[in-house]
């Protein structure tokens, strides 16, 4: 049982560029969730997705999109990213009627 | 605009001793509040939660006061040790609204030997 399992790790892109943050769980969790984290700013909500089938905007989505693959998987796309997308991401999922979220590691991603 | 206001931004308490980190949130339809505990190089942990139904929830070391009129909570960490030493998030959401956390900014507690 692995949990959340995020990829990458670590990437480096430059401002312009696109690319996909990928996330799993195997908890059969109905919820899941994008969150960025920031110096100082604490998590924020980018997307998440109640069931499979649904996503609704968190409090910062601009420059983001989302694709709930299946009950599984979450992913999270940057289509032209930007240097203030520098950021620790954080994928999380929840079982259905539970407030309890639970995180994965992280992926630190620097734009230049 | 941050719904939940955490404090202090950073806290050093000698081993031994008692951690307080205080929050405070606006809006009356929250109705869970957790804190995380997170490490280095990790994702959040929960650490504890409350229900406003309650004034007090202990667990071990970690007790959380919730003050309902004052729309206030707070995370004491009892006989502080090294191996408390992280960053901690105290958080807020409503339920039935998606669950979606509202994050403080966080505390980063150091607990010297």
């Amino acid at each position: 049982n692995a949990g959340v399992t995020q990829t990458p790790k670590f990437q480096v892109l430059k401002t312009g560029q696109s690319m996909t943050l990928q996330c799993a769980q195997d908890m059969n969790h109905n919820s899941m969730y994008w969150y960025r984290q920031d110096p100082g700013m604490g998590l924020r909500l980018i997307y998440y997705s109640a069931s499979e089938g649904t996503t609704d905007k968190g409090e910062v989505p601009n420059g983001y999109n989302v694709s709930r693959l299946n009950k599984r998987e979450f992913s999270l796309r940057l289509e032209s990213a930007a240097p203030s997308q520098t950021s620790v991401y954080f994928c999380a999922s929840s079982p259905r009627g539970w407030n309890e979220q639970f995180f994965g590691p992280g992926t630190r991603l620097t734009v230049l | 605009q941050q719904q939940v206001k955490q404090s202090p931004q950073s806290l050093i308490v000698q081993k031994g001793g008692i951690s307080i980190i205080n929050c405070a949130y606006e809006n009356t339809a929250f109705d869970y509040f957790p804190w995380y505990q997170q490490f280095p190089g990790k994702g959040p942990a929960l650490l504890i939660a409350i229900r406003p139904d309650v004034s007090e929830k202990k667990e071990g070391r970690f007790t959380i006061s919730f003050n309902k009129s004052a729309k206030q909570f707070s995370l004491h960490i009892m006989d502080s040790q090294p191996g408390d030493s992280a960053t901690y998030f105290c958080a807020a959401s409503i339920t039935n609204s998606g669950y979606a956390l509202n994050f403080g900014k966080g505390t980063s507690l150091l607990v010297t030997p």
